[in-house]
């Protein structure tokens, strides 16, 4: 079946600190990779997204590359903000599945000044 | 970007009673629409996939008895929690499929406390 893994958490940094969440996933097929990020008291927003081997997806400062060799979708962001604080969630949908996303359990991500 | 609605964003009930929970895309249609449940800590489950004008979809180990699902319309399902018991206390959240993009909006989630 499909699945995700990332790392746990909480993880907390320093404001301007290198990010690094790893996520690592198992599919059957060619999977679309996503990232999402839920602040406090509210919804899931898509971060970014990637949809084939290779991809780089990106938005405000954080990156992920889909990497099929060694089946891993990592967050990155070079200088993190306080405002960054918030849950992320790695995901995965596979064609032909629904569109159903699979999400990993999340990572709780607190910066501080 | 797309925008979902949920309400309300939180409901507290007796057991035994049932709860409906409103999930609206606001500035697409939908036809596919998803139902989440989420634990304290924990991340999303699936419970059902909602289409426009079908039965839902239920995920296995979901009573689709326990929670009806409604797709009326392209900007609307809902979800309701019938005879609802404390164990059902959980953090419901939705999502719009938008279809040129086929990208998932998600709602801000309601909270459901069963006393």
């Amino acid at each position: 079946g499909n699945s995700v893994t990332q790392m746990e958490g909480p993880v907390t940094l320093s404001e301007e600190a290198f990010l690094t969440i790893n996520c690592t996933y198992t599919a059957t097929g060619y999977p679309s990779l996503f990232w999402y990020v839920q602040y406090p008291g509210e919804g899931l927003q898509l971060l970014l997204k990637a949809t084939k081997a290779d991809d780089k997806g990106s938005n405000k400062g954080f990156e992920a590359t889909y990497r099929k060799e060694t089946t891993s979708f990592h967050l990155e962001k070079g200088s993190v903000q306080v405002s960054d604080s918030a849950v992320y969630f790695c995901a995965l949908s596979v064609t032909g599945g629904g569109n159903k996303l699979t999400f990993g359990t999340g990572t709780q991500l607190k910066v501080e000044l | 970007g797309a925008v979902v609605s949920q309400h309300p964003s939180r409901v507290i009930c007796k057991s035994g009673t049932s709860v409906k929970i409103e999930c609206r895309s606001l500035d697409f249609q939908a036809t596919t629409m998803f139902w989440y449940r989420q634990f304290p800590k924990q991340s999303l489950m699936l419970m059902a996939t909602s289409n426009e004008g079908s039965k839902a979809t239920y995920e296995q180990g979901v009573e689709k008895d326990k929670f009806l699902i409604n797709h009326a319309s392209l900007t609307l399902s809902t979800l309701t929690v019938t005879s609802a018991h404390p164990e059902d206390s959980s953090f419901y959240i939705c999502s719009a499929r938008e279809a040129v993009t086929d990208t998932q909006y998600f709602g801000p989630g309601t909270r459901l406390t069963v006393l």
